[in-house]
């Protein structure tokens, strides 16, 4: 069956490190990856979309890296603030059906 | 701009009421979308909309129904509500007719729906 993966348990670090989140799949062929920040009691809000013919997309602070044959993303967040605890969202565009699917999200704590 | 508006924030219903979860954009997208959030189970499309007139029905859509009478507002409707439909809701919309390929999502707030 399809299947988005991503860390259910919480990503508790410390402030100044960095942030690795991970989103795997099975059995899609996706031809878009989001990543999506959602803060408690608010609607996810967009961070970055790579393509499945990029291998690493950046964005000041934040990097995306998909591999099409590990079926993975990597999310990194570099010099991690307080700020930047939240739940991180991976979605897909399924090349078959063109829907958007969502992964049930990671939780971030940066610790001061 | 205001982006996605969802209204009401909370509700709670009994079963077998009936109400309608509202949802406007002001940025004239023409892909709308409503999703259900429960807790280990992500994000699940319940319908979505391509455009005025058109509509289309995602993962999860039994006991809901939907219209797009008009760009900006897309209502969710649920009909007879069961306890099984306790969730929070989101709305979203996108510029592009394809969600999630160069047009990403943008959500609303979500309304927070309990059903006893």
């Amino acid at each position: 069956s399809q299947k988005i993966e991503q860390n259910s348990e919480a990503l508790n670090i410390q402030e100044g490190k960095t942030a690795t989140l991970t989103c795997n799949y099975t059995n899609y062929s996706p031809a878009y990856l989001q990543w999506y920040r959602q803060d408690p009691g608010r609607g996810p809000v967009f961070l970055l979309l790579i393509r499945e013919n990029e291998k690493e997309k950046r964005k000041e602070r934040l990097k995306v890296t998909f591999d099409t044959t590990l079926k993975q993303s990597l999310f990194h967040i570099t010099a991690s603030q307080p700020a930047d605890s939240a739940t991180y969202l991976c979605a897909l565009t399924s090349s078959n059906t063109g829907k958007l699917i969502f992964g049930q999200g990671t939780t971030l704590q940066v610790k001061p | 701009n205001a982006g996605v508006t969802q209204t009401p924030k909370f509700q709670v219903l009994k079963t077998g009421q009936s109400m309608t979860l509202q949802c406007a954009q002001d940025m004239n997208h023409e892909y709308m979308s409503w999703y259900r959030q429960d807790p280990g189970m992500g994000l699940r499309l319940i319908h979505y909309s391509v455009g005025a007139g058109i509509t289309d029905q995602g993962e999860v859509p039994n006991g809901y129904n939907v219209s797009r009478s008009t760009t900006e507002d897309f209502p969710l409707r649920l009909l007879s509500a069961a306890p099984s439909q306790t969730s929070v809701y989101f709305c979203a919309s996108s510029y592009g007719v394809h969600s999630g390929r160069d047009s990403p999502l943008h959500f609303g707030n979500g309304t927070r729906l309990t059903v006893t």
